[in-house]
């Protein structure tokens, strides 16, 4: 079965610099996103991204968020001045067409700010 | 914006007993509802969805109802084992965009 393969698993970064979370999704889907989930919390969406732009974002994707599609497989997430607050599970997710709504999640990149 | 209500928000049962967690959602023009398992550290994963066009969907030992009237839907679990144990959390969306999540529900199924 076809996955959505996120790098690294486990990213740990000091206060203030940047990060970026790699995500390859299904090659043949159209629609990505990215959701965090803080720990013990429920999942929330980030951003939508398609047809090479961003589609909806949500209050939490802010100025230090951006996300870009370099190499029409790798979908990424920056993240420019990292805070406490970010600490998070952050999943990318993917999605076949407009009419079909299933999603495919990631495995997920465990993000720890110290 | 879209607002999903998920409970309760942990539910305990004993294994063969049926499980049933309980969503509504805000705006009547969400029409895609998928319910997720996460297990602990993983990935949330689809185990059913149904589209406002339907009542009811059923999928061996899981089901969902959906109410669009009261906006409410529900999953259903019966004959419950050991390894249904995890996070369920509904989520409602517009044409499977943004999913909005509910607060999940800690199911615990005892042998």
């Amino acid at each position: 079965e076809p996955e959505v393969t996120q790098t690294p698993s486990h990213q740990v970064t000091q206060m203030g610099q940047e990060v970026i979370l790699r995500c390859v999704p299904i090659s043949n889907h159209l629609y990505f996103y990215w959701y965090r989930q803080i720990l013990g919390q429920k999942v929330e969406f980030l951003v939508s991204f398609y047809n090479n732009e961003i589609s909806e974002k949500s209050e939490i994707f802010d100025d230090q968020f951006s996300v870009e599609r370099p190499d029409g497989s790798n979908f990424t997430l920056k993240i420019r001045s990292t805070k406490l607050e970010d600490s998070a599970m952050y999943f990318c997710a993917s999605r076949l067409t407009g009419a079909n709504y299933g999603y495919t999640f990631g495995s997920g990149t465990r993000l720890t700010v110290v | 914006g879209e607002n999903v209500e998920q409970h309760p928000s942990t539910l305990s049962v004993q294994e063969g007993d049926s499980a049933v967690i309980k969503c509504t959602y805000s705006d009547s023009a969400s029409n895609y509802f998928p319910w997720y398992k996460q297990e602990l550290g993983k990935r949330p994963q689809l185990i059913i969805d149904i589209r406002s066009n339907v009542g009811e969907k059923k999928d061996q030992r899981i089901a969902v109802t959906l109410n669009k009237t009261a906006k409410h839907f529900s999953l259903h679990i019966t004959e419950t084992q050991p390894e249904d144990s995890a996070v369920y959390f509904c989520a409602a969306s517009k044409a499977g965009n943004m999913l909005t999540f509910g607060g999940g529900t800690r199911l615990m199924v005892k042998p």
